[in-house]
């Protein structure tokens, strides 16, 4: 079991460019999250998937984001014209194919940071 | 709105004593609940979860659920130093499977 993996780990780009983040989920998990973190906060959900359904997306998503999971494997996370707010580490995370709530497992994220 | 409440700290303790971390959270129909450790500039890292009144164990860790008072707790038996983190406190509120919702954390030092 690898673990949840997230590429690239850091990223800086300049404000009003679009960065795309990818998520590679734990291999027999069917369901996968996005979450975002600042600093002093504690996670906050983004969006959440259950195979390539996207089933819920927080108000926090504005149009600028858009998250995709094609196959039901990994998932990626794209902002579009990024604001210096949206510096944060954006962390995925994934748990198994139970009939309730289940454990996540957390990646070590995605560092953005918007200059 | 659903909230869930943390201490931020920092608590500092002795190596060799007991932590206690507190949660409080605001709906009564929670049934999922989960701590998480999280060094600095990491991810968070699931310790234990629990969904019954009482105590789990695992290891020097002790999570305890009180659904009636709507708390949860975590104990750190024999702190060591790398036991310094961040830990934060997680809810599945009713009327989802999956969401979590975080608190802010509290940041624990444990002093050599």
């Amino acid at each position: 079991d690898t673990g949840v993996s997230q590429n690239p780990r850091h990223k800086i780009t300049k404000r009003g460019q679009n960065v795309t983040f990818r998520c590679d989920p734990i291999s027999e998990h069917n369901r996968l999250y996005w979450y975002r973190q600042t600093l002093g906060q504690g996670p906050e959900f983004l969006t959440y998937f259950q195979n390539e359904a996207q089933l819920e997306k927080s108000r926090l998503l504005s149009d600028r984001f858009s998250a995709e999971r094609p196959k039901g494997s990994f998932s990626t996370l794209e902002i579009q014209r990024t604001e210096q707010g949206d510096s944060a580490m954006y962390l995925c995370a994934s748990s198994a194919r139970y009939a309730g709530p289940s454990e996540q497992y957390f990646g070590p994220g995605t560092r953005l940071t918007v200059t | 709105q659903k909230e869930v409440e943390q201490n931020s700290g920092p608590l500092s303790v002795p190596e060799g004593a007991i932590a206690s971390l507190n949660c409080t959270y605001s709906d009564r129909g929670s049934q999922s609940f989960f701590w998480y450790r999280q060094y600095s500039g990491k991810s968070p890292e699931l310790i234990m979860s629990i969904y019954s009144n009482g105590d789990k164990e695992d290891g020097r860790f002790t999570a305890q659920l009180n659904k009636a008072s709507q708390y949860v707790s975590l104990l750190i038996r024999d702190s060591q130093p790398s036991d310094s983190a961040t830990y934060l406190c997680a809810v599945i509120f009713g009327g989802s499977n999956y969401k979590l919702t975080f608190g802010k954390g509290t940041l624990l030092t444990v002093n050599p």
